[in-house]
Formats: C-alpha cells, structure tokens, sequence
C-alpha cells in the first residue's frame, strides 16, 4: 500500500537559516504529493503540491519537487522566519482520488 | 460557507457514550472526507463520500463508527459504544475535485472519551 516518510523532528533553527525536510514515498502508480501545515492552534492548511514527475511546488518562499527516481518530495526554505514555527506534513494523494496518506510530521520551531 | 466547519470544536464524552461529530463542507464541494488525527501522528483516512455516497469506508476501525451525509452537503460521523482509544482530533475536509487536487481541511473535532 501507499506509505509517506518523513524525517524524524523535532527541527530547531535560528531565523535566517535553510530549511530541509525530508519526505520519501512509496506509492504504485503516479501519485500527486503535497505539503501541508499546521500552525499553532489552527487547522491543516494546503501549503503546495505537485502532481507529476518533475513538478516543482511553491508557496510563501517553500519549494518541492516531485523526484520520481528517487521517490521524494523534500520541502526546502532558504531562509526561515519565526512565523513558519508550525508542523509540517508530507502527503501522498493516490491515484483514485480517494483519500490522502500523511507522514507523521516535522514539528519546526524557529528562533530569533 | 467560506471554509470547512466542524462542530462541536471540543467534546467530552465518558466511555461507552454515543457521539455524534458535525461537518459542513465548502458550498459546492462534492467530495468529503474524514480524517483522524492522534495525537503527534499524521491524520489518518476514515471514510470518503463523493456526493451523498460512501465512496470509500475501508478506513473506519470498525463497526461502531459510521458516517453519512444524506443530502450530499452536511456529513456527520457517529460513534457508538465510544472507548478511550478513540480519544483523538476527528478532521473534516472538503474538496472540488478529489484527493489527487488537495483537500481544504475543517480546525476539527478533539474528541476525549473519559
């Protein structure tokens, strides 16, 4: 069945720094994947997607590209700020568009 | 409406208790999914209706959780017998399309059987 891999958290940077969090998948078929964030108190919110090999997601600064070779999404930042303090989940969508499989998520935290 | 809304936010219920969660999707959204969520754990499907059938239940533990949505609009997931492991965050989502485009999420139910 279709599973998601992410690295274990906590992350802990310093504002300013470069984000990685890695996401790798198992999936028959060609999947859509995506990222999604869960700041402090609020609900999931859709950060970005891509739904083809080589894809390339975007948002608020966030970039991911759908590696089919290598199975993986990761999520990349170059430059974080307090305000992206939240968790972040890697998820798979299958093909019958049915239902989204998550990965557990990457608690960050981003000091001053 | 504007997002996906879920009531009641926090329900307390003691163990053996029936409840019942509420999700009102976005206008217009055919597909609805429940999710669950515990805690420090990624969200975990449930069910998926497309319109006002069950088009997917294979993620529903077992036969005290059940869900409908009987106008194709408003959905409502029921739990009998309720035991202290089905403790956890119940999240609604709604999306246009189908899970291959992103769902837009509810902020979700916690529920605490006690």
């Amino acid at each position: 069945g279709n599973s998601v891999t992410q690295m274990e958290g906590p992350v802990t940077l310093s504002e300013e720094a470069f984000l990685t969090i890695n996401c790798t998948y198992t999936a028959t078929g060609y999947p859509s994947l995506f990222w999604y964030v869960q700041y402090p108190g609020e609900g999931l919110q859709l950060l970005l997607k891509a739904t083809k090999a080589d894809d390339k997601g975007s948002n608020k600064g966030f970039e991911a590209t759908y590696r089919k070779e290598t199975t993986s999404f990761h999520l990349e930042k170059g430059s974080v700020q307090v305000s992206d303090s939240a968790v972040y989940f890697c998820a798979l969508g299958d093909v019958s568009g049915s239902r989204l499989t998550f990965g557990e998520g990457t608690q960050l935290t981003v000091n001053p | 409406g504007a997002g996906v809304s879920q009531t009641p936010s926090n329900k307390v219920t003691e163990k053996g208790k029936y409840v019942e969660l509420r999700c009102d999707p976005i206008s217009g959204h055919t597909a609805l999914y429940w999710y669950r969520q515990s805690l420090g754990q990624g969200p975990e499907f449930l069910i998926y209706f497309q319109g006002t059938g069950a088009a997917d239940d294979s993620g529903l533990p077992n036969d005290r959780f059940f869900a409908v949505r009987p106008e194709g609009s408003v959905s409502t997931l029921k739990i009998q017998r309720t035991e202290r492991g089905d403790s956890a965050v119940y999240l609604c989502a709604s999306s246009p399309q189908g899970a291959a485009y992103g769902y837009t999420f509810g902020s979700g139910t916690r529920l605490t059987v006690v």
